[in-house]
């Protein structure tokens, strides 16, 4: 089955600075890569997708890059804010009907 | 509802005793997902339902553990003689459909077995 590795383990950024968070899955047929964040003891909220036939998408601060044949994906923070402190999972799954598999979260910290 | 509900928010149970814990999703969403959380862990799925038939149970850890959907809404995840090591934050999500994968999570079940 799919098997998703995230690094780092946590993060502690200056408020300001840029956050980076990397997944690697293994299944080449994952064709769908949601972030979620959740805050503690809070349900996981998505914050941002990217399906296989794209490498880059953006939302304000946040953007994720998707590099199919290396079969990584990273999540990158720009501007960051203490309200961007939580904890944040990467997921993969191989499209429609199909679970989402989770990496092991990345708890972010950021500093005012 | 506006969201997923999950009932109860929190239990405590003794090892060897049954537990029942609800979902009832988003209306008009098909496609209904169990996950469990341990802590510092990433969700682990569990079981997936399309309408009321589970299409994908692969993830149920061994056959203490059940779960219905009779009517194609509301869930139940059913787990018999609890062990220690059930204890975990149950997730459950919703979406609109099996071709949808953006699921909508509810806040979750924290189950603690003594």
């Amino acid at each position: 089955g799919e098997n998703v590795e995230q690094h780092p383990s946590t993060l502690s950024v200056q408020e300001g600075d840029s956050a980076v968070i990397k997944c690697t899955y293994s299944d080449s047929a994952s064709n769908y890569f949601p972030w979620y964040k959740q805050e503690l003891g809070k349900r996981p909220q998505l914050i941002i997708d990217i399906r296989s036939n794209v490498g880059e998408k953006k939302d304000q601060r946040i953007a994720v890059t998707l590099n199919k044949t290396a079969k990584h994906f990273s999540l990158h923070i720009t501007e960051t804010q203490p309200e961007d402190s939580a904890v944040y999972f990467c997921a993969a799954s191989k499209g429609a009907g199909n679970m989402l598999t989770f990496g092991g979260g990345t708890r972010l910290m950021v500093k005012p | 509802g506006a969201g997923v509900s999950q009932t109860p928010s929190n239990k405590v149970t003794e090892k060897g005793k049954y537990v029942e814990l609800r979902c009832d999703p988003i209306s008009g969403h098909t496609a209904l997902y169990w996950y469990r959380q341990s802590l510092g862990q990433g969700p682990e799925f569990l079981i997936y339902f399309q309408g009321t038939g589970a299409a994908d149970d692969s993830g149920l850890p061994n056959d203490r553990f059940f779960a219905v959907r009779p009517e194609g809404s509301v869930s139940t995840l059913k787990i018999q003689r609890t062990e220690r090591g059930d204890s975990a934050v149950y997730l459950c999500a919703s979406s609109y459909s099996s071709g949808a994968n953006v699921l909508t999570f509810g806040a979750g079940s924290r189950l603690t077995v003594l």
